[in-house]
Parts: C-alpha cells; structure tokens; sequence
C-alpha cells in the first residue's frame, strides 16, 4: 500500500502569510495527487487535483505542485477563511489514501 | 450540479452489519468514468478511504476492511450503497460518500452521516 506523509502536522500562520504544506507518497504516484481543505463538521472541499490543477470556483491564492513522490501545495497569502485542515490523497492504480492532515490555525 | 445525500441508521451494534446508501441528484451514476466512493472519518480524525464501485460495476476496496465491505450499486434508483459486517466501536466514524472524477480526484461529496456503534 501507498502510505501519505504531511509536514507539518499543524502551522499557526497570520492573515497575508505564505503557506506551504509538503505531502510525501511512500513510492512514485506520478501526477496523481489531489489537495482538499476541510473545516470543522464539514465535509472536504476539492481543491487541487492532479498535483496542480485547479479546481473551480476555488481562489488562485491556492497552487499545489509536485510529481513522483514529493509535492506541495500553497497558500500565497492566507485569508481568514483558509483556516482549516487540508488533507492531501493519493489515486494511483486501483487503491486511494490521504495523508493525516495538516492543520492551519490563527498565529 | 450534482449532489450526493447519505442516509442509514445513526446507531448500530457491535457484531451487526452497518448499511448506508447513498443518492446521487444532478446526475447519473452509470455515466462513465466516475468512481462512486465511501470514505470515513473517525471523530477527530483524518480521512480513510473504504472503498468505491465504478461505473462499469466492478468494485475496489481497502485491503484493510476489505473482509467486511461490500459497495453495490441500484441505478434504477440512482444509488450506491456500503454495507461493513461485523462493526465493532472501532468502525463508528462519520461516513461520506462521494463522487471520484476523470483524474481520481473526490470533487464532491455528501454531507456525511455518523454512525455511533453501540449496545
């Protein structure tokens, strides 16, 4: 199986700042990686898929990249409607997994 | 735009079997190319994928409860279902399904249900 790792675990980050969250697959998954923001009693919203698409309606502030085994995905200056857990996953061949997560909260 | 709704029982006991279903609006699930998944979250917790059935019918699950899941699907119905046997307190989460995109990405998902295991 494909294991997911997230660094950090959690970010304590202040209104304008730059974020960036590594995400690490256990073995080479190509492009197929995809980020999601959650908020608390929500369910996860897509944010990026296929490491650096952008998925519609979400705000350009978010960028993800990578390939292989290490990506990233980028907040370029957070708002406060960008605190939240993001989680990202992990598609290739037939299985799915996600990473723990990595919390962004109020600095 | 489509829409998914979980729906199912809140509380099931320990060593019974956990059935939810899942209904899909906006669209239909035998168009082609979409993996029709379950996805749970353990209270406090990240994501863990159950398992999904495609279009065509064939399913895929986590090897790690693949003993106990079963996904089918009623496209008459235009709904997919989960069934996990043999839950014990270690299975109660909140349970999602969702729709798997062209590049295996979750672009959306129901609003999720928990399940309390429970005597």
């Amino acid at each position: 199986d494909i294991q997911m790792t997230q660094s950090p675990s959690s970010v304590s980050a202040s209104v304008g700042d730059r974020v960036t969250i590594t995400c690490r697959a256990s073995q080479g998954i190509s492009s197929w990686l995809a980020w999601y923001q959650q908020k608390p009693g929500k369910a996860p919203k897509l944010l990026i898929y296929a490491a650096s698409s952008l998925q519609s309606g979400v705000p350009s502030r978010f960028s993800g990249s990578g390939s292989g085994t290490d990506f990233t995905l980028t907040i370029s200056s957070l708002q406060p409607e960008d605190f939240a857990t993001y989680y990202c996953q992990q598609a290739n061949s037939f299985s799915f997994t996600f990473g723990p997560g990595t919390k962004v909260d109020i600095k | 735009q489509v829409q998914l709704q979980e729906s199912g029982p809140g509380l099931v006991k320990p060593s019974q079997t956990l059935s939810l279903t899942c209904t899909v609006s906006g669209g239909s699930i035998s168009s082609g190319g979409y993996y029709w998944s379950w996805i749970r979250q353990h209270p406090g917790k990240g994501l863990e994928w159950i398992g999904y059935i495609y279009y065509s019918g064939s399913t895929y699950y986590n090897p790690s409860l693949k003993s106990r899941v079963t996904i089918s699907v009623d496209t008459s119905k235009n709904q997919f279902s989960l069934k996990l046997s043999s839950v014990t307190a270690a299975d109660t989460a909140v349970y999602y399904c969702a729709k798997g995109g062209d590049l295996k990405e979750f672009d959306y998902w129901g609003q999720g249900t928990l399940v309390t295991v429970s005597s």
